[in-house]
């Protein structure tokens, strides 16, 4: 059971370049979130998704896009990468907001 | 929209000893409030979670309390073990149910 997948692991980014970070699941579940970690600030919500065909714009979603066009997929896009989207990505997916939020490993990403 | 503050920011204990870390939300409508444990280079994992129905729940030695009056819920470890360093995120469901929003996160450290 692979539960919730991101790929690519790590990535360096020019400033300008774009990239699109991929998560899958294979727990059917409905709900898919995107968060960035940086240090001292936590988790913050970039954009989720409630169903498939479906996204919403969480804390912080300037500078990313998103789609779910299959229920196990949840993409993040940076279509002009800054140094101040250098952070750690996590993806995270739940049957509703009110059970068990599984998260992948992550991505790091940094931007020069 | 809901805000989360957490503390404290870091946390250092005798091995044996007992760790609390506090959390308040401001959403008086919020429901759900789940732990998160993050090991080094690990995407966070779900450790206990209280529903607004419960003032309290143990599992082994982990237990949260929550005070909805004051809008405040707390994380206690008993009998620390070096195992137990790691980040603790809390979180709170938002009043409309469809995003989870993160504190800041405690670094733990366990004492041998």
């Amino acid at each position: 059971n692979a539960g919730v997948t991101q790929t690519p692991k790590f990535r360096v980014l020019k400033t300008g370049q774009s990239m699109t970070l991929l998560c899958a699941q294979d727990m059917n579940h409905e709900y898919m979130y995107w968060y960035r970690q940086d240090p001292g600030m936590g988790l913050r919500l970039i954009h989720y998704s409630v169903g498939e065909g479906t996204t919403a714009k969480g804390e912080v979603p300037d500078g990313y896009n998103v789609s779910r066009l299959k229920k196990q997929n949840f993409l993040l896009g940076l279509e002009s990468a800054a140094p101040s989207q250098t952070s750690v990505y996590f993806c995270a997916s739940s049957y509703y907001t009110g059970s068990e939020a599984f998260f992948g490993q992550g991505t790091r990403l940094t931007v020069v | 929209g809901e805000n989360v503050e957490q503390h404290p920011s870091t946390l250092s204990v005798q091995e044996g000893d007992s760790a609390v870390i506090k959390c308040t939300y401001s959403d008086s409508a919020s429901n759900y409030f789940p732990w998160y444990k993050q090991e080094l280079g690990k995407g966070p994992q779900l450790i206990i979670d209280i529903r607004s129905n419960v003032g309290e729940k143990k599992d082994q030695r982990i237990a949260v309390t929550l005070n909805k009056t004051a809008k405040h819920f707390s994380l206690h470890i008993t009998e620390t073990q070096p195992e137990d360093s790691a980040v603790y995120f809390c979180a709170a469901s938002s009043g409309s149910g469809d995003k989870l929003t993160f504190g800041t996160g405690t670094r733990l450290a366990v004492r041998p």
